[in-house]
Order: structure tokens, then C-alpha cells, then sequence
């Protein structure tokens, strides 16, 4: 069984920093691609960023370049999204998913969501 | 003008049939994407329903029914989601979804009533 375990949301001050993790099983972690999404509260997706699992290349929402950046550990099955200078556009349910190897874009497996407050 | 458009919402009856609409913007040819659909029940992340190019490039998402299916209205610059035999589980948000510019990019959903 697939499964993808979200941690490291909470509640952050505006300006602040925060790391998402995202640890899977069950899956060959190193043939997938990777990608993060957000939901603001009661509105549609927004696609955040993404990870190529063979070329490496990562990719940007314009509305988060340069503040946001995706990692992964395939040793470990697990990735990552730092998220800097954090505002109250940021606040969120942000949820990794991982796309079968040749099935890009199609998000095929999704975490739970963790979510992030951004208050002071 | 947002890339994907989609009603915000829908109304249909049980065992009707329901048309989901995701309407491209202008300069931005349904023709030459994929559509990729997804449902999100309240609580729940979504899940992959269906993609759909043409009638020979379409693929179901695993478990997901038959009567969910895709389709293209040329004329309108949009992509369809067509839901027959609606039953009560089907009541969820649907979102639309292309690949475009190296970028994801999402329709602002529709939520399906079936009442």
C-alpha cells in the first residue's frame, strides 16, 4: 500500500520560515516525481512546486519563486518544502503528492495535508 | 482571466446525468492539452479521476468507474467531465488541471450537488 505521511505544519509569525516534510512507502521513491500542493481554506488547489524524479529538474509557481524550495532524499523515500518570508497568502493545507514514473503530470497519490497558519 | 474556468457549482438529480465544464481562456487551444480531472470529497485530499486528450489518448484512473468520462467541446475551448448515473457519492468538488508552460495549473473547482 501507498502511503504518503505529512509533518511540520503549524502556526508561524508573517515573515517566518517553515518545512514541510512528506515521507513515503510503498512506493520505488526514486522513479516518482513530486509535487506540492495547497488549499487556502474553503478555495480550489494551487500547485506549488515540483520535482522531477530522472531529469532532477524542480519547478516553481511564479507566485513562489524564490521563496519556496523542494528537496528529496531518496535514500530515505522523503522530500521537503522550505518556505521562506511567509505571508498570509501562505496560509494553507499544503499536500505532497507523487506521480508514477512516465504518468507525469497526473498527481497519482496524495499525503493527508499539513497545515499552515500564517499569524502574529 | 484565470487559465482554467470552471462553474462553481452544480445541482442534479440522482441517476441524471451531469456535464462539468472546464473552459480554457482565450489563446490557450483545449485541442493541444490534456485535461485532467480530480474529485475532493470535504476532508479528504483529491483523487486522479481521468485525463483526456482525444478519444485514442484518455486514461481512467484506477478504480474509478465508467461512468465517469472526458471529453472536448472544440467549439467551446473546453474540456468536459461527464458524470452519468449520478449517485449520492458523487456529491464532491471537481477540479480540471493542465500541464501547461512548465507549470501546473488548476481550474477553481465545481461543486457537484446531487439533490
Amino acid at each position: 500500500e501507498v502511503q504518503l505521511v505529512q509533518s511540520g505544519g503549524g502556526s508561524v509569525e508573517p515573515g517566518g520560515s517553515l518545512r514541510l516534510s512528506c515521507s513515503a512507502s510503498g512506493i520505488m521513491f526514486s522513479d516518482y516525481a513530486l509535487t506540492w500542493i495547497r488549499q487556502s481554506p474553503g478555495k480550489g488547489l494551487e500547485w506549488v512546486a515540483a520535482f522531477y524524479s530522472g531529469s532532477g529538474q524542480t519547478y516553481y509557481a511564479d507566485s513562489v519563486e524564490g521563496r519556496v524550495f523542494i528537496s528529496r532524499d531518496n535514500a530515505d523515500s522523503s522530500m521537503s518544502l522550505l518556505i521562506n518570508t511567509l505571508g498570509g497568502e501562505d496560509t494553507a493545507r499544503y499536500y505532497c503528492t507523487a506521480t508514477v514514473a512516465g504518468r507525469w503530470p497526473v498527481l497519482d497519490y496524495w499525503g493527508q495535508g499539513t497545515v499552515v497558519t500564517v499569524s502574529s | 482571466q484565470a487559465a482554467l474556468t470552471q462553474p462553481s457549482s452544480l445541482s442534479a438529480s440522482p441517476g441524471a446525468s451531469a456535464s462539468l465544464t472546464c473552459t480554457l481562456r482565450s489563446g490557450i487551444n483545449v485541442g493541444a492539452f490534456t485535461i485532467y480531472w480530480y474529485q475532493q470529497k470535504p476532508g479528504s485530499p483529491p483523487r486522479f479521476l481521468l485525463k483526456y486528450k482525444s478519444d485514442s489518448e484518455k486514461q481512467q484512473g484506477s478504480g474509478v468507474p465508467s461512468r465517469f468520462s472526458g471529453f472536448k467541446d472544440t467549439s467551446a475551448n473546453a474540456g468536459i467531465l461527464l458524470i452519468s448515473g449520478l449517485q449520492s457519492e458523487d456529491e464532491a468538488d471537481y477540479y480540471c488541471m493542465i500541464w501547461r508552460s512548465r507549470a501546473v495549473v488548476f481550474g477553481g473547482g465545481t461543486k457537484l450537488t446531487v439533490l
